[in-house]
């Protein structure tokens, strides 16, 4: 069964301090991996699309990564407005249409 | 501006209600899609409609009603068969889903049962 698990379920951060959230997935054939970011009481918001194992991708203080079983999300000294649910969803081969499987993301808290 | 629009943002129904929820889009994306959004839990699909004219059911879609007379809308009706309809409910549109296409989502409809 095609499955999306996040980690952790909540992360609390000091301004400036790094981390990384974690994104394990499994499919039986991958056709992209999407993170999308979601403040409280909106629709998710677009972050980036990875296609292949070894691929990365950059904006501002975020970089996502992608390996075979799993996607990073690195946060680099994060600011309180980073502070949101990150959300993580695949994109399996088989489906016959633009299927999305989340997961149940992970809510950052970025403190002052 | 292009974009994706929900209304109403809060909706509040009564027990045998059937209540629409409306969602517009003018990015000219074929494909739609509605959500629905529980504390502690994933996305799970209701509905989705690649083409005008034709919808398919999602993971969940007991309860819940759809029409796409128009590539630019596609209203979701919850019906009172909806047991537990209180949720977040967002609207998505992309591509058709021959390729990798992007999910762009509304501001979603908040949806509480009184």
């Amino acid at each position: 069964e095609d499955q999306v698990t996040q980690s952790p379920e909540a992360l609390r951060l000091q301004e400036g301090e790094s981390s990384s959230l974690n994104c394990s997935y499994t499919v039986s054939g991958l056709r992209g991996l999407f993170w999308y970011r979601q403040d409280p009481g909106k629709g998710p918001e677009f972050l980036f699309t990875l296609y292949s194992a070894g691929e990365e991708k950059e904006k501002e203080r975020l970089k996502a990564t992608l390996t075979k079983k799993e996607s990073f999300l690195h946060i680099t000294a994060p600011k309180p407005e980073d502070s949101a649910t990150y959300l993580c969803a695949v994109q399996p081969t088989s489906g016959g249409y633009n299927k999305l499987i989340f997961g149940a993301g992970t809510r950052l808290a970025v403190h002052p | 501006d292009g974009g994706i629009t929900q209304s109403p943002k809060y909706l509040f129904r009564k027990e045998g209600q059937n209540v629409t929820l409306s969602c517009e889009q003018n990015l000219n994306h074929d494909a739609m899609y509605w959500y629905r959004q529980d504390p502690g839990q994933g996305l799970r699909l209701i509905y989705y409609s690649q083409i005008v004219n034709d919808f398919q059911k999602g993971d969940i879609a007991e309860g819940y009603s759809v029409s796409r007379e128009k590539k630019e809308s596609f209203p979701l009706t919850v019906t009172s068969a909806q047991k537990n309809p209180t949720a977040f409910y967002l609207c998505a549109s992309g591509g058709s889903g021959a390729s990798t296409d992007t999910q762009y989502f509304g501001p979603g409809t908040r949806l509480t049962v009184l």
